[in-house]
This record gives C-alpha cells, structure tokens and sequence, in this order.
C-alpha cells in the first residue's frame, strides 16, 4: 500500500520553462511533506518543505503547491535550468519522523 | 563539513555472507535511519533509532539488524546476505525524532549479491 505515489517516472522540459512534478498521497494524517533532489551517486538532498497549515510555499525558483482535498503535492521549478536535472522524490513523515516517500520522477532538463 | 558519511561506498558479495554497513553523522543528531532504494520504490525505511540506546524496525527490517553504537554511529548489518538485498542502502539523520523535519543523507553504499 504506497501511501505516497509520483505517477510520472519521468519528465523532460526544455531550459527556461516551467516544470511541474506532480505527487499523491492516500494518508490524510500527513501534516508535513518535503520535496527531495537526488544526483546520481549521492544522497538525496532536501529541497522544500510544506506543512499541511499552507497552500503555498515559495524558495527562490522552487515552489511547493498543496491540495489537502485532493490529497496532492507538486512542485513547480520556473526557470528549469540543465543543473535542475535530477531524481525528485515527495516524501512525507509517519508516526514521529520516519518518511514514506514516493516512487520519483526523473526531470531532464534539456538546454 | 562532512554531515552523513557511509562506508564503504560499493561492495560485491556471495549469498550467504555478512556485512556490516557503516555510518557516521558529525551534526550531534539525535535521530539516525537505515533506507534501502531500489528501482522505481523511492525509498522504505529498514530501522532507524530515535535517540542513542533506541533502536526500531522500519517498514522492510526482514534480514538486518542495527546498533546503535553511540550517538554518532549507527550501523546496518547483513548476517546471511541474499540475492534480494541487493540495492543502494543510504543512512539519514535528524535532530529530533518527535518533529517533522528534513532528515539529512548520506551518499549511500552501493551493494551487490551475486
């Protein structure tokens, strides 16, 4: 039972145009979701967070949009740049700090 | 300026073997968790330790066990390795178990069971 699902394994965008990763959950509980960024052959690193109290959270070209009615997530990268491109996983904390994270989307960021 | 740092970062072994996995985290984190990747999965959680002397299964614990050795190391051991568990095990780390926060990885061990 995925409770965190990213239907888009993959997503190609040209340089300077939006991007758009999309993310679902099925657990109303998740009261706190973060956007991770993974290079191949390193460790995710942290992008972007929302608590479930916001619509809306905004750093530099990051963006995070939450849907609670919907149950989903996704993050809006404006201008996309070739650096962007990467494995982006949504994940979301269950009981205490333990994530669940969905399956990721990789983004390819064409110049 | 290491954060997150696992050892080592490949290694290939036979069915039946064991290995232990290392990590080590330098930010006085009290929270520390094993995660395996494979293909399409994202990542699931095996153990993790809410704070040093704690340790807790995860969502897939079948095949390991932990120690939490201190409060900078925690490690991930593999008694009797199998083809299944081949995969790239990334160790995380955190301040606080009981809040919702970023946890921070290490770049992970690469591991192969032929």
């Amino acid at each position: 039972d995925q409770q965190v699902k990213q239907n888009s394994p993959s997503l190609s965008v040209q340089e300077g145009r939006i991007s758009i990763l999309n993310c679902d959950y099925t657990n109303s509980m998740f009261d706190y979701f973060l956007w991770y960024k993974k290079y191949p052959a390193e460790g995710p690193t942290f992008l972007i967070s929302i608590s479930s109290i916001k619509d809306k959270n905004e750093d530099g070209r990051f963006t995070v949009f939450l849907n609670k009615s919907a149950k989903h997530l996704s993050l809006h990268i404006v201008p996309s740049q070739p650096g962007d491109s990467a494995v982006y996983f949504c994940a979301a904390p269950n009981a205490g700090n333990m994530l669940t994270f969905g399956g990721g989307t990789r983004l390819m960021v064409k110049p | 300026n290491a954060g997150v740092t696992q050892t080592p970062k490949f290694q290939v072994l036979k069915t039946g073997q064991s290995m232990t996995l290392q990590c080590a985290q330098d930010m006085n984190h009290n929270s520390m968790y094993w995660y395996r990747q494979d293909p399409g999965m994202g990542l699931r959680l095996i153990y993790y330790s809410a704070s040093e002397g704690t340790t807790d299964k995860g969502e897939v614990p079948n095949g390991y066990n932990v120690s939490r050795l201190n409060k900078r190391e925690f490690s991930l051991r593999l008694e009797s390795a199998a083809p299944s568990q081949t995969s790239v095990y990334f160790c995380a780390s955190d301040r606080d178990f009981e809040k919702s926060q970023p946890q921070h990885f290490g770049d992970g061990t690469r591991l192969s069971i032929l």
